[in-house]
């Protein structure tokens, strides 16, 4: 059971390269959603999906679009990459959807992007 | 607005001994309440996690996590600290209503056991 995978580990892009990153559960969740890990600031949610077809913005959604076609993966996309954005992104998912989020989030291993 | 405070940004503690990493919170309304560790080059794992009933509430690998209403405190414990549970662990916060969007989590505390 692999749970919740993320590619790459890790990726250096320059100022204004765009690119995605991917995540991919099998263990049927509906809610899935990306955070940013920053020193200091904790983990930042930036966007996420209670189902296919379904997205919507966190805390820090700006720079960043996803789409959710399927209930497996959610990418993560930088349209133009700035150095802001250097960060380890985590994605993470939960097999709930009501509002009542008491189970809990089932996390990838992420990805260390560094923007040049 | 919730909040999550770690308040030590660092807990050293000599293999053997017990352990106390630190969380309070403020929400409103009742709170579910979580504690995640984070592994070098790893993604966060569950430990445990308060949504009602006994204050104290047991996790994996022997911690446990007391919660206190008054103190708005959610402090992890474990009676004898191993080297291994040297890592970053994050205490998080969701109202009961709201969805996983509305979790917060703190800035994480760095714990290091001395062999």
């Amino acid at each position: 059971n692999a749970g919740v995978t993320q590619t790459p580990k890790f990726q250096v892009l320059k100022t204004g390269q765009s690119m995605t990153l991917q995540c991919a559960q099998d263990m049927n969740h509906e809610y899935m959603s990306w955070y940013r890990q920053d020193p200091g600031m904790g983990l930042r949610l930036i966007h996420y999906s209670v189902g296919a077809g379904i997205t919507d913005q966190g805390e820090v959604p700006n720079g960043y679009n996803v789409s959710r076609s399927t209930t497996e993966d959610f990418p993560l996309r930088l349209l133009s990459a700035a150095p802001s954005q250097t960060s380890v992104y985590f994605c993470a998912s939960s097999g709930q959807v009501t509002t009542a989020p008491n189970s809990p989030l089932h996390f990838g291993n992420g990805t260390r992007l560094t923007v040049t | 607005a919730q909040s999550v405070a770690q308040p030590e940004d660092q807990v050293n503690v000599a293999e053997g001994n017990p352990l106390t990493v630190k969380c309070t919170y403020s929400v409103s309304g009742n709170p579910y309440l979580f504690w995640y560790v984070q592994y070098p080059n790893r993604g966060l794992q569950f430990l445990l996690k308060y949504i009602t009933g006994d204050n104290l509430v047991k996790g994996s690998y022997g911690f446990e996590a007391e919660f206190n209403k008054s103190q708005t405190s959610f402090h992890l414990k474990k009676p004898s600290a191993l080297v291994s549970d040297s890592a970053l662990y994050f205490c998080a916060v969701s109202p009961y209503s709201g969805g996983y969007q509305k979790v917060t989590f703190g800035i994480g505390t760095k714990l290091q056991v001395i062999p």
